[in-house]
Formats: structure tokens, sequence, C-alpha cells
């Protein structure tokens, strides 16, 4: 099993442009998150989705959308990129009785 | 709100030793609290979680942490600490409001020494 697969692992933005980081898992989990963490910050939820077709906001939504089309995909969009967006971003999946599996982030920087 | 602190930036130990990396939390009703280890450009590992039972929890790679109700702690623990062990680790609470999304402390960086 793959687990949680994020991409790119790396991307460096132009202020004003806009990018998908892509976040897909193979466990047919229901569950899926989005965070980003800054130094010193911990984790910060962005967006959650509890099942295919359901989204809703975390803590810090603002200036990020997301969709969840299938049970695999959950897609964090960028629609004008913003130097307080450079952050790293982790997507993560939960199943039944299982503790929440993490991809290993995608690391971006906004100039 | 559901939340965990990590009083600590930083802890440092000597390989052999001892170590504790502290976290406390506040939540309303029953915790579902968890320990997360994150190696350096990787994402973050399981090492343990406390649910309900026994106070003292193990988990991956030799660690251990100890619920306590009365001083609403969850500290992580390891008799024998390892170089290896140097990491981030993070702290965290389910939160039955956000589709079961966990509230992360700030992270606690372990760096043990030879």
């Amino acid at each position: 099993n793959a687990g949680v697969t994020q991409t790119p692992k790396f991307r460096i933005l132009k202020i004003g442009q806009s990018m998908t980081l892509q976040c897909t898992q193979d466990m047919n989990h229901n569950y899926m998150y989005w965070y980003r963490q800054d130094p010193g910050m911990g984790l910060k939820l962005i967006y959650y989705s509890v099942g295919a077709g359901i989204t809703d906001k975390g803590e810090v939504p603002n200036g990020y959308n997301v969709s969840r089309s299938t049970t695999e995909d959950f897609p964090l969009r960028l629609e004008l990129a913003a130097p307080s967006q450079t952050s790293v971003y982790f997507c993560a999946s939960l199943g039944s009785n299982q503790p929440q599996h993490f991809g290993d982030g995608t690391r971006l920087s906004i100039l | 709100a559901q939340s965990v602190a990590q009083p600590e930036d930083q802890v440092n130990v000597a390989e052999g030793n001892p170590l504790t990396v502290k976290c406390t939390y506040s939540v309303s009703g029953n915790p579902y609290l968890f320990w997360y280890v994150q190696y350096p450009n990787r994402g973050l590992q399981f090492l343990l979680k406390y649910i309900t039972g026994d106070n003292l929890v193990k988990g991956s790679y030799g660690f251990e942490a100890e619920f306590n109700k009365s001083q609403t702690s969850f500290h992580l623990k390891k008799p024998s600490a390892l170089v290896s062990d140097s990491a981030l680790y993070f702290c965290a609470v389910r939160d039955s409001n956000s589709g079961y999304a966990l509230n992360f402390g700030k992270g606690t960086s372990l760096l043990v020494t030879p």
C-alpha cells in the first residue's frame, strides 16, 4: 500500500499565481484532511472531508478551496497565492479504529 | 474547544538517559490523545494513543505515555534515549466537532546527544 501520496513535493510560486496540491489515498478512508505547518506553530487544519461530496472548513480556510469528487482524492486549491501561504502542507486520512495517516508533505514557497 | 499545550520548545537528553516530553490538555468530555513524531522533511508518524483504559500506554519504538486525569497531562516517556530518537514530537487531541481532525500542540524538538 502507498498510503497517502502528495504531489508535488516542492513548489515555488509567484504572488498571484494559482496551483493545486494533489492528495490521494489507497486505503478507502472516508475522512481526509489538509493541514498546514508553520515553524513553531504546530499543524493547523485548513479543510476536511467526511466522505465523497462533503467538505467543510477548518481553522484556517481563507485563500484555499477543496473538492472531494472521489473517496481517494482530496485536492487543495490556492487561487491567488500570497506570501502568507508559504508553508508545508500535509494531507491525512482516517479509517475506522486507526490513527490518522499522513503524507510526506508539499513544501510551498511563494515569492 | 479541545486543545493541547507543549510547554517546552526543546528537550535535550544524553543517550541512554530517560526522556520525557510534556503535554497538557484542555478538553470537554473524555480526551482522545495522540503522540506523533516527525523526522526532517517527512510526514508525521503515529507513536501511540490514549482513548480509554490503562493510564500507561505503550507505543512504537519503545515509547510510552502516561495519562494523568488529575493533572490533565499526557507526557511521552522513554526509559533509555537513542540518538536516532532526535526529532520533532507533537501531542494532539481529537476534535469530534471537525470530523475527528487533530488539534496539535506546537511541537517539542528532542535532541539526544551521544
